[in-house]
């Protein structure tokens, strides 16, 4: 299947500080990402889409302005944690839409610990 | 909006016997449905998905059945060996590159 990559895998950083994640499509191009969470023995909970060259569309209940998504190019899309608590620790995974497959695509994920 | 159910939650079946988990959803308008294989602390893995227009679709161990009437799709997996034990998601999605909703994920033991 096609490739998806996330970067960094697992990321500490101290309360109050940003935190960026990079999510890749490494051999296809992505007009949509999305960006999920997962709390432990829990199912994936959509935080937004995001969409190539224009604004994120967020999930109810996601806050906007704590988590700042990016979709600057057809293969990258960011996520910026800004001002992390405790409560943001979490695992964060992007995926990525395939157009010429029509299939969703997951990275890896990325461990957020907010200490 | 959409909404998933998935069932077990948990599974247990012998090295060599058959496993079903099965997900129904509420929205008739859905018409693509894949399956995630979640290993501990990875990402979810695409392993088998079916589209509206198809009753069923099989890729060696693995097969997907999808009933449009009922609203109930499920995952076969013949012939279990220890290394599908995993965390497996169905999903559905409304339109091609839209949102997929999730189920709440069965957790598959395959017993040596």
């Amino acid at each position: 299947g096609a490739v998806v990559s996330q970067h960094p895998s697992r990321v500490i950083c101290k309360s109050g500080t940003s935190v960026k994640i990079e999510c890749r499509s490494l051999d296809f191009q992505a007009t949509t990402m999305f960006w999920y969470r997962q709390f432990p023995k829990q199912s994936l909970m959509l935080m937004a889409t995001s969409n190539e060259g224009s604004k994120a569309t967020y999930e109810q209940g996601v806050e906007k302005d704590k988590f700042l998504i990016n979709h600057a190019s057809l293969t990258l899309s960011t996520l910026t944690v800004t001002s992390a608590h405790p409560e943001d620790s979490s695992f964060y995974i992007c995926s990525a839409w395939d157009y010429r497959k029509e299939e969703q695509y997951f990275g890896p994920g990325t461990r957020l610990t907010v200490t | 909006g959409e909404n998933v159910e998935q069932h077990p939650s948990t599974l247990s079946v012998q090295e060599g016997d058959s496993a079903v988990i099965k997900c129904t959803y509420s929205d008739s308008a859905s018409n693509y449905f894949p399956w995630y294989k979640q290993e501990l602390g990875k990402g979810p893995q695409l392993i088998i998905d079916i589209r509206s227009n198809v009753g069923e679709k099989k890729d060696q161990r693995i097969a997907v059945t999808l009933n449009k009437t009922a609203k109930h799709f499920s995952l076969h997996i013949t012939e279990t060996q220890p290394e599908d034990s995993a965390v497996y998601f169905c999903a559905a999605s409304g339109e091609y590159g839209n949102k997929l909703v999730f189920g709440a994920g069965t957790i598959l033991r395959v017993k040596s």
